[in-house]
């Protein structure tokens, strides 16, 4: 059964870094594209990153370009979202998920690590 | 950038009505479109990909379209259950975009 379990969310004032982390099991981790996806409050859903499965290429929104970095580490079976500069708008529950293929839709969720930004 | 218009934001219908949802891409995006329901205070569930291809497990009771840049999800006889915000999603290229979700209740 796959499973995506996000961790590292929390309170955090402007300006400041977190970093999230998704533990996935029950499936080959380092064959399928991963990404980040996150819902503000009352709001839709909202891409914030993608990485390929062997780490080597990253894509971002813009909103987040240059402040928010995605890594992982296929020998843990492990997702990352370092994210720095924080502002408000970036208060929101963040969405692990596991593409179908490579450049493909998103076939499994986890259950999202709760992100707020405030002073 | 790529924008994604999703139609209406939100619906009411009954029990057994016929729902459609309706996602306009920017610009052309190879039929790379995808569905995901999201119940309420749950995790999106992914119901179509490639623009009409029904996710394993998905009730047969959706079905989705494309023509060009303009896709539509339907629900052929609305259940209970149903009750959800439905997003359309471009996976054509970076970034990303969701359309806004339709909303729909019984």
């Amino acid at each position: 059964e796959v499973q995506l379990v996000e961790s590292g969310g929390g309170f955090i004032q402007p300006g400041g870094s977190l970093r999230l982390s998704c533990a996935a099991s029950g499936f080959t981790f380092s064959s399928y594209t991963m990404g980040w996806v996150r819902q503000a409050p009352g709001r839709g859903l909202g891409w914030v990153s993608d990485i390929n499965p062997s780490g080597g290429r990253t894509y971002y929104a813009d909103s987040v370009r240059g402040r928010f970095t995605i890594s992982r580490d296929n020998s843990k079976n492990t997702l990352y979202l370092q994210m720095n500069s924080l502002r408000v708008e970036d208060t929101a529950v963040y969405y692990c998920a596991k593409a179908k293929d490579i450049g493909s839709s998103y076939d499994y969720w986890g259950q999202g690590a709760l992100v707020t930004v405030s002073s | 950038d790529m924008q994604m218009s999703q139609s209406p934001s939100s619906l009411s219908a009954f029990v057994g009505d016929r729902v459609t949802i309706t996602c306009r891409a920017s610009r052309g995006i190879a039929n790379k479109l995808a569905w995901y329901q999201q119940r309420p205070g749950k995790v999106p569930n992914l119901l179509i990909y490639a623009a009409s291809t029904l996710q394993s497990g998905v009730p047969s009771r959706f079905s989705a379209s494309a023509s060009g840049t303009d896709f539509t999800l339907t629900i052929s006889s609305l259940q209970p259950e149903d009750v959800a915000t439905y997003y359309c999603q471009n996976y054509d290229d970076a970034p990303l975009t969701f359309g806004g979700g339709t909303k729909v209740e019984i």
